[in-house]
């Protein structure tokens, strides 16, 4: 089934420590995005990528890093330099370079020890 | 404040009932789109209408744009308890390059 797949589905962090949220597609999709999403709250938008080895900053990208060394997987970071990391954290995808009809991933929890 | 801002921000209706949501933006957009969230779930794209159409229909829903008074509506139709979620509008703004911005969401509750 094609799909987005995001791991795992619950994280902790300890002070200090960098944790890394994978987030893999098999749509063969262009351009995929990261995006943080707190409690009650709308999703905010922290990095996105519309082609391999590129990637712009969003809204909120302090503290957070990704690469895309592959169409499939678009990794997000998040640095010890983020220090309210606790979020719900939303990966999508969308064919073509634009943001439209988005598919997203099943979502990390990320929470502080 | 948010690019898109929905209202209310919190709707409860009985099965059957129609349920209307408006999302408010403010500058201008190439398209509107509505995602819905279950409980701790991903986003389900519903429908994309853009800046040149008026309104757009899919199944139970019935989407409406007005880009001079920067507004949108979802309407749902005869609810069900399955569209028990929370319901998100996202722009694609002009000027803003390849991103999408989402509003804080109308979070609906159908009782059956």
């Amino acid at each position: 089934d094609g799909g987005i797949t995001q791991s795992p589905k619950y994280l902790f962090r300890k002070e200090g420590q960098n944790v890394t949220l994978s987030c893999e597609q098999n749509l063969n999709h262009d351009a995929m995005y990261w995006y943080r999403q707190d409690p009650g709250q709308g999703l905010r938008l922290i990095y996105y990528s519309q082609i391999v080895n590129d990637f712009q900053k969003g809204d909120i990208a302090e503290g957070y890093s990704v690469s895309r060394e592959k169409k499939e997987s678009f990794p997000l970071t998040v640095t010890s330099a983020q220090k309210n990391p606790t979020a719900f954290y939303l990966c999508a995808s969308s064919f073509g370079g634009g943001p439209e009809k988005l598919f997203f991933g099943s979502g990390t929890q990320l929470s502080v020890l | 404040s948010q690019q898109g801002e929905e209202d209310p921000q919190a709707l409860s209706i009985q099965e059957g009932e129609n349920a209307t949501m408006n999302c408010s933006y403010k500058t201008s957009i190439n398209n509107l789109q509505w995602y819905r969230q279950n409980s701790g779930r991903g986003l389900v794209h519903l429908i994309l209408i853009r800046s040149n159409e008026r309104e757009k229909h899919s199944g139970r829903l019935r989407v409406t744009l007005d880009t001079s008074k920067k507004s949108s509506s979802l309407l749902i139709t005869a609810s069900r308890a399955a569209d028990t979620a929370s319901y998100f509008c996202a722009t694609d703004i002009k000027a803003a390059g390849n991103k999408l911005t989402f509003g804080g969401g109308t979070r609906v509750l159908v009782k059956p």
